[in-house]
């Protein structure tokens, strides 16, 4: 079945500093990927849709400056916290949608960054 | 807007007792609707789905769901409760393309 890799698992940095988050589609291509935030013991928040080739749809009230996506290829797409503080610490899970399947909405998660800003 | 409500945050059950967790939503057009399941500092694993066709969706691990139109719910059911069902669950809907909208989660505790 399809698999989507996300690295790192977890990550700590300091305050201030950049961290990049990778989510691989490793079977398929992926022509959309989703990137969201999961606060603890909280529901998933959609931060952004990365679309290949183009420019990241935001929902309202992600920073489109804080939080950077890439998505370069068919099969990778990576986030960036760029100065990070300690409320960006969260849990940040990808999804990737198969590009075989637009008539059965198929969506495979990665297992998700622990990031913890200090 | 579509919108998913999960009912019951935490839903304690006793190993082989039967699950119920339900999940009501609201949406405009007919909906695609999901169940997630989500182990500790792990991602999202899909259960089941519904996009058309037999209401009555079965799932990976024993777990079914059926798409009640007239009462705009998806409840996932399981006949008898295994201890490795201890988990958050997660139902979601999909109207718009490509947009998946989660519930609150409620998280399943399995009592020996």
């Amino acid at each position: 079945g399809a698999v989507v890799s996300q690295h790192p698992s977890r990550v700590i940095c300091k305050s201030g500093t950049s961290v990049k988050i990778e989510c691989r589609s490793l079977d398929f291509q992926a022509t959309t990927m989703f990137w969201y935030r999961q606060f603890p013991k909280k529901s998933l928040m959609l931060m952004a849709t990365s679309n290949e080739g183009s420019k990241a749809t935001y929902e309202q009230g992600v920073e489109k400056d804080k939080f950077l996506i890439n998505h370069a290829s068919l099969t990778l797409s990576t986030l960036t916290v760029t100065s990070a503080h300690p409320e960006d610490s969260s849990f940040y899970i990808c999804s990737a949608r198969d590009r075989g399947t637009d008539l059965n909405y198929g969506y495979t998660f990665g297992s998700g960054t622990r990031l913890t800003v200090v | 807007a579509q919108s998913v409500t999960q009912l019951g945050s935490h839903v304690s059950v006793s190993e082989g007792a039967l699950v119920l967790l339900r999940c009501n939503y609201s949406s405009s057009v007919p909906p695609y609707l999901f169940w997630y399941v989500q182990y500790p500092n792990q991602g999202l694993q899909l259960l089941l789905k519904y996009t058309t066709g037999a209401t009555l969706v079965k799932g990976i691990n024993g777990f079914e769901a059926e798409f009640k139109k007239s009462e705009t719910s998806f409840h996932l059911t399981k006949p008898s409760a295994h201890m490795s069902d201890a988990a958050e669950y997660f139902c979601a809907v999909s109207e718009e393309p490509e947009k998946l909208v989660f519930g609150q989660g409620t998280r399943l505790t399995i009592n020996p």
